[in-house]
C-alpha cells in the first residue's frame, strides 16, 4: 500500500483558507486518496475522496495533482470548529473492501 | 452516510477481566471494521468481520485476544481478553458504505482504561 507523508502540524487564522498537504509519491493506479479527520475524542469523520480529478464536496475541496504523486485538501474558509487532526489516506481494494492505513496525520489548529 | 454507535462508551477495568464492546448501526452493512487507538497515536486496524464468516485478522493481532462476533448485517461485538493496562485505548469500529465507491464511516469510540 501507499505510504502518505503529511506535515505533522499547521496553523491557520480563523475565516481563512486551510490547505493541507500530502505526498504519496508511490500511490499506484487504482489507489484513491481519501481524507478524514479527528476532532479530539471523536471518532474520525470522512471528508472527502478522490482518484485523479479534483473533488468537492459541501465540506471541502481535494486537489490532485496530474501525477497523482501529491495532492491538497483545501478548507475554503476554516472555523474554530475545523481544529482536528487530518489523516491523507491511499486506499485500495483489498479482498473486496477499502482498506485504510492511518499514518500520524496533520494537527490543525484554527486560531481567532 | 451510516449512523454508528458504540456501548459503553467508556468504561475502567480491572486487569485480568474481558469487555465486550457492542456496534450497532442504523443500516444493513457487509462490512464492519475494529480499530484501535492507543493514547496519542494513530488508528490501526484490528480485524474486518463480514457477516457470515469468520473475521480477519490483521497482523499482531488474535483471535483469543480480541474475538469478535457478526451476528446479523446490522450489528457486531468486539471482545478483549484477559485485560492489562497496554490494552488501554479507544476502540473504534466503523463501517462501509456508500454508492459510488464504498466508503467507511466511523462510531464514536469506545474508551478503555485499564488498572
Amino acid at each position: 500500500d501507499a505510504k502518505t507523508t503529511q506535515p505533522t502540524s499547521m496553523d491557520c487564522a480563523e475565516g481563512r483558507a486551510a490547505n493541507l498537504p500530502c505526498n504519496h509519491s508511490t500511490i499506484s493506479g487504482n489507489e484513491y486518496v481519501y481524507w478524514y479527520r479527528q476532532i479530539h475524542s471523536q471518532g474520525p469523520q470522512y471528508i472527502i475522496h478522490g482518484l485523479k480529478n479534483n473533488e468537492t464536496n459541501e465540506m471541502a475541496s481535494l486537489i490532485i495533482t496530474e501525477d497523482r504523486k501529491s495532492s491538497t485538501l483545501i478548507l475554503p474558509h476554516a472555523t474554530l470548529r475545523d481544529t482536528a487532526v487530518y489523516y491523507c489516506i491511499v486506499s485500495r481494494l483489498f479482498g473486496g473492501y477499502n482498506k485504510l492505513i492511518f499514518g500520524a496525520g496533520t494537527r490543525l489548529a484554527v486560531h481567532p | 452516510s451510516a449512523v454508528i454507535s458504540q456501548k459503553p462508551s467508556r468504561d475502567i477495568c480491572q486487569r485480568g477481566t474481558s469487555l465486550t464492546i457492542q456496534c450497532q448501526v442504523d443500516s444493513q452493512v457487509t462490512m464492519m471494521f475494529w480499530y484501535r487507538q492507543q493514547p496519542g497515536q494513530s488508528l490501526t486496524l484490528i480485524a474486518t468481520a463480514n457477516q457470515g464468516s469468520e473475521a480477519t485478522y490483521e497482523s499482531g493481532f488474535v483471535i483469543d485476544k480480541f474475538p469478535i462476533s457478526r451476528p446479523n448485517l446490522t450489528f457486531s461485538t468486539l471482545t478483549v481478553s484477559n485485560m492489562s493496562p497496554e490494552d488501554s485505548s479507544i476502540y473504534l469500529c466503523s463501517v462501509e458504505a456508500g454508492v459510488v465507491r464504498e466508503t467507511q464511516y466511523f462510531g464514536p469510540g469506545t474508551r478503555l482504561l485499564v488498572l
